[in-house]
Parts: C-alpha cells; sequence; structure tokens
C-alpha cells in the first residue's frame, strides 16, 4: 500500500480564499483523524472519523473549517474563508481499530497571505 | 479535559542516553505511545506501551509507565546524531489519539 496519501503538499493563498485539503487513508483502515501542526500549539486534533461518521470534531477551530468523508477512501477538510492565522501543516492520519497504530501522511503545508 | 505534556527541548551529545518526558491527565488511556517527526515528514511510531504494563524494553528504547502518576517517559540509550528529530508522546482514549507538544531532541556530536 502507498500509505497515507495527501495532497496538496503545499499550498499558498491569499486571505478570503477557499482551502480544499484532500486525503487517501490507507485501504482497510476504519479511522481517520485531521491533526493541525503549529509551533505555537503543538499537533492538535481537528476531527476524526469512524466508518466514515464523524465521531468528534470539538477540536475544529470554528465555523469556517469543515470535514467531510463521503467514503472509506476520501476525506476532505475545507477552510472557508482562509485568515493568515490558519497557516500551518495539516496531517491527515488513518488506522485500523480502536488500537491499531496510526499512519500519517507526509502533511499539506497552508500559508495563507 | 484530556491533556498530554511534555518539555519541548533536550540536547544531548552522541553516546549519551536521552530520556524525554511525558504526563498525561486521562487515567482511562489504554495505550500510550511514542512518536518521531523528521523534518518535513510525518509522525511514525517508534513503540507504545498498555496501560497495565509498567516497562517496555526494544533494542536502545526503554518506556517507562508509572501510571499513578501518569507519568511517561521514553530512554534511548546510546543516542546517536540520526535520532535527533520531535519525539511526540500520545494517549489512546477509545480510539481517539491525543498527542503532547512534542520534544525536540538535538543530539550533538
Amino acid at each position: 500500500d502507498a500509505g497515507v496519501i495527501q495532497s496538496p503538499r503545499h499550498e499558498v493563498t491569499e486571505m478570503g480564499q477557499e482551502v480544499t485539503l484532500r486525503c487517501k487513508p490507507i485501504s482497510g483502515h476504519d479511522y481517520l483523524f485531521w491533526y493541525r501542526q503549529t509551533m505555537m500549539r503543538g499537533l492538535e486534533l481537528l476531527i476524526y472519523f469512524n466508518n466514515n461518521v464523524p465521531i468528534d470534531d470539538s477540536g475544529m477551530p470554528e465555523d469556517r473549517f469543515s470535514a467531510k468523508m463521503p467514503n472509506a477512501s476520501f476525506s476532505t477538510l475545507k477552510i472557508q474563508p482562509s485568515e493568515p492565522r490558519d497557516s500551518a501543516v495539516y496531517f491527515c492520519a488513518s488506522k485500523w481499530g480502536a488500537t491499531g497504530e496510526l499512519f500519517f501522511g507526509e502533511g499539506s503545508r497552508l500559508t495563507v497571505l | 479535559g484530556e491533556d498530554v505534556e511534555q518539555s519541548l527541548f533536550l540536547s544531548v551529545r552522541e553516546g549519551d542516553s536521552s530520556v524525554i518526558n511525558c504526563t498525561y491527565t486521562d487515567s482511562s488511556s489504554t495505550y500510550l505511545y511514542w512518536y518521531k517527526q523528521e523534518p518535513g515528514a510525518g509522525l511514525q511510531l517508534l513503540t507504545y506501551i498498555f496501560s497495565n504494563m509498567d516497562m517496555k524494553q526494544d533494542q536502545r528504547l526503554t518506556v517507562l509507565l508509572n501510571k499513578k502518576d501518569k507519568h511517561l517517559s521514553l530512554r534511548i540509550a546510546d543516542t546517536q546524531t540520526g535520532d535527533s528529530a520531535i519525539y511526540f508522546c500520545a494517549s489512546n482514549q477509545g480510539g481517539k489519539l491525543i498527542f503532547g507538544q512534542g520534544t525536540e531532541l538535538s543530539v550533538k556530536p
């Protein structure tokens, strides 16, 4: 398997624009997580899904952020409108089972000017 | 609420042992993990310990768990320059993984 695949790897956009980050989890995994990493706040859990259903979205910063998982092989994280403080590396990760090993993608580095 | 805390930086000399510490608040954590992040990459699992264990050894890595104090540590023996990275501890709370801020380990030759 190719591992968790995220796109784009890098995105530079202007404040107010919509940003969509994409993730393809490892085939067969039933959990999918979105994390955000910044120097100031470390690695924050934004939302996670189990069997395509959002289980906990309490980490989503505000209504500008939304995440979907329309099927077992694809998830998106959308920011609309984007703001400079959203600049961070966004990681998608997946695993099989509640105690399985969590595999991370390479991350999407977002810069909002 | 859930919280996992680590010191931010550690600097050691090549060949010395490194000890990275972590505290967590949720006593229901079933598994505790150590992940490693190299520059520009995602996190990779290094090792883990089940909450009913107090020690686990895996080659140069030793994990100690003090469940009463909710304290976890990772010891790296004979630290090498290739061990320079950010190390994250994480607790598993019913399937959800909560990470600490990460400890940046710098290994000087």
